[in-house]
């Protein structure tokens, strides 16, 4: 079965850097596109960012560009997403989700939180 | 950015209710629209995709309707389960954008 699971989540504090991952299995990494999304606490889904399947195309939402740099490693079935100059709105759950640039997301990891303070 | 208004924002509906969560978009999507429920500390769950395609798995009191700006999703003869938060989302282009969200109570 499809599996996706995300890791690298933690404290840290703001200006500093983390990097998350997302490890698949259960289905053919290397075809599929990817997204990381985030859900700051009791707060609504916000995109991240996307990576294509072999990634060639990469798309940022405005909030993170320039800090963040989504990247995939299709040997090793593994999304990532580095994070820099990370600041206290950044503090959300996030989620690594399967789907192509314009479509929908059939499977999301259960999530890593990220809590972004001094 | 195209902009995802989802309306209403919260709702309280008995067992067996019928209810319809509306979501307009800032400009024509085509049927680029999703839906997506999520409970409590879950990742969000897909219900419905390009506006009326009911995902598999997912019970047939889930339905969706709607292209270019306007979108509806409707759960009929609401079961215990169905209490959640409902998400649209566009995939017509990036930025991605969600719905702020509608929270679905019990009365």
């Amino acid at each position: 079965q499809v599996q996706l699971v995300e890791s690298g989540g933690g404290v840290v504090q703001p200006g500093r850097s983390l990097r998350l991952s997302c490890a698949a299995s259960g289905f053919t990494f290397s075809v599929y596109g990817m997204h990381w999304v985030r859900q700051a606490p009791g707060k609504g889904l916000e995109w991240v960012a996307f990576i294509s399947y072999d990634g060639s195309n990469k798309y940022y939402a405005d909030s993170v560009k320039g800090r963040f740099t989504i990247s995939r490693d299709n040997s090793k079935n593994t999304l990532y997403l580095q994070m820099n100059s990370l600041r206290a709105e950044d503090t959300a759950m996030y989620y690594c989700a399967e789907g192509c640039e314009t479509c929908h997301s059939d499977y999301w990891g259960q999530g890593t939180l990220v809590t972004v303070s001094s | 950015d195209i902009q995802m208004t989802q309306s209403p924002s919260s709702l309280s509906a008995s067992v067996g209710d019928r209810v319809t969560i509306t979501c307009r978009a800032s400009q024509r999507i085509s049927s680029y629209l999703n839906w997506y429920q999520q409970k409590p500390g879950k990742a969000p769950k897909l219900l419905i995709y390009a506006a009326s395609s009911l995902q598999s798995g997912v019970p047939s009191r889930f339905s969706g309707s709607g292209s270019g700006t306007d979108f509806t999703l409707t759960i009929s003869n609401l079961q215990p389960e169905d209490f959640a938060t409902y998400y649209c989302q566009q995939s017509y282009t990036t930025p991605i954008t969600f719905g702020q969200g509608t929270r679905l109570e019990i009365k």
